[in-house]
């Protein structure tokens, strides 16, 4: 079964980091290109960062630029995502996605939720 | 850069069609024939629909169908069942700009 599993969130206060994963199963993860994608409480999509499949190619949205790194392990089919001067406005559930199909998201995990807050 | 525009809410009957509309700009929507459209039920990650536009899935069902003019794509749900009320997020690739994808703002679809 094509499958991503994020792991990772929690309860951070402002200024705090943490570090999510993005575990992939049943298909070639090390040819993939990954995306995070969160979505704020009550709130749309919102795209994140993505990584090429050798990660020599990454993006990010302009709202977490500088703060917030990707990167991932071939070795172990694992997804980064390390968040770093994290603010109230980044709690939200980040979901990791598949571009399996170019510049659409064909797979994505169940998400995992990210609170900021003193 | 802005989201992608949709209407809040749409709602139909069962067995009705209803259309979806997301609007943008030529730096995204109208840029590029790269719009997608996702379907998200409650706390459920999003479920790729529609692809390149209007190309859809293996395992989408035909009933969903799409098109774009422009800068602006719509999402057609035919044969409405009680299974395809969610939200619905149309995206859209944007080179050069703040973020290469962008999202609508979203539409929950109610089935009456």
């Amino acid at each position: 079964e094509v499958q991503l599993v994020e792991s990772g969130g929690g309860l951070v206060q402002p200024g705090g980091s943490l570090r999510l994963s993005c575990v992939a199963s049943g298909f070639s993860f090390s040819t993939s290109y990954i995306h995070w994608v969160r979505q704020a409480p009550g709130k749309g999509l919102e795209f994140v960062s993505g990584i090429s499949a050798i990660g020599d190619y990454t993006h990010y949205s302009k709202s977490v630029k500088g703060r917030f790194t990707i990167s991932r392990d071939n070795s172990k089919n694992t997804l980064y995502l390390q968040m770093g001067s994290l603010r109230p406005e980044d709690e939200a559930v980040y979901y990791c996605a598949r571009e399996g199909i170019p510049k659409a998201f064909d797979v994505w995990g169940q998400g995992t939720a990210v609170t900021v807050s003193s | 850069q802005s989201a992608l525009t949709q209407p809040a809410s749409v709602s139909g009957s069962p067995g009705q069609s209803i259309t979806i509309s997301c609007t943008g700009t030529s730096s995204d929507v109208g840029g590029y024939n790269y719009v997608s459209w996702y379907q998200q039920h409650p706390g459920k990650g999003p479920k790729l629909m529609i692809y390149d536009v209007s190309s859809r899935p293996s395992g989408v069902s035909d009933r969903f169908s799409a098109s774009k003019s422009g800068n602006a794509a719509s999402l057609t749900i035919s044969g409405l069942q009680a299974e395809d009320e969610a939200d619905y997020y149309c995206s859209s690739y944007a080179r050069g700009s703040t973020s290469p994808y962008v999202f609508g703002t979203g539409t929950t679809v109610t089935v009456l």
